[in-house]
């Protein structure tokens, strides 16, 4: 059983388009994140929510928008899409005394856009 | 606020030779480190932390780091390497209640 899964794995889409990315953790965490990986591997988070809330933002785009129907969900969808949205987005998730530091990933959904 | 920086953005080794990893750390408080591998086409799992104590960590996978606090620095080690060790490497510290911050990554090379 995958404890952190992403669909779709791949996505090759247009300029312009909308598209979603769906997450599901069965950990029983709380807390569910989205990190943006870019071409050069670097790894920056976009987004954190605690039991269906809304914790960090970091200062994305308004086209980015999470949404966690319950705690073991985050989705992404992402609206008018651009090139340099192109990356690979890992959702990953977390027990909620977060000190421990443990993320658990999903395998990531690589985006292209064309 | 915090930061990692990792110094070493490939490394090649050859198998079975030892090899270091070095991550330095960025802050005024007291934090939490941690080392994450990613093998190819995969997501991170995380190889070993640092919350207190023992400042020599061990990990998964016959790796160590150790936590430096007067040189900030928590680098990776592991005596002996393995073809199968050949993945890229990010070195994290928290920063806040919910957030782990990267370093830029290292690329690990094993060669036979």
């Amino acid at each position: 059983d995958t404890a952190v899964s992403q669909t779709p794995k791949y996505l090759v889409t247009q300029m312009g388009n909308d598209k979603s990315i769906k997450c599901e953790q069965n950990l029983g965490h709380d807390t569910m994140y989205w990190y943006k990986q870019d071409s050069k591997k670097f790894l920056k988070i976009m987004f954190s929510y605690n039991n269906k809330e809304l914790i960090i933002n970091e200062t994305v785009p308004n086209r980015f928008s999470p949404k966690s129907p319950d705690k073991a969900h985050l989705n992404l969808h992402i609206n008018s899409l651009e090139l340099g949205d192109s990356a690979v987005y890992f959702c990953a998730s977390s027990q909620s005394d977060f000190y421990t530091g443990e993320l658990f990933f999903g395998e990531g959904s690589r985006l292209t856009v064309l | 606020a915090q930061s990692v920086t990792q110094l070493d953005s490939q490394v090649p080794v050859f198998e079975e030779a030892p090899v270091e990893l070095r991550c330095n750390y960025s802050s005024s408080v007291s934090v939490y480190l941690f080392w994450y591998v990613q093998y190819p086409n995969q997501g991170l799992q995380l190889l070993l932390k640092y919350l207190s104590g023992s400042t020599l960590v061990k990990g998964i996978n016959g790796f160590e780091a150790e936590f430096n606090k007067s040189q900030t620095s928590f680098h990776l080690r592991k005596p002996s390497v393995h073809i199968s060790d050949t993945a890229e490497y990010f070195c994290a510290v928290t920063q806040g209640a919910q957030k782990l911050v990267f370093g830029q990554g290292t690329r690990l090379t094993i060669n036979p």
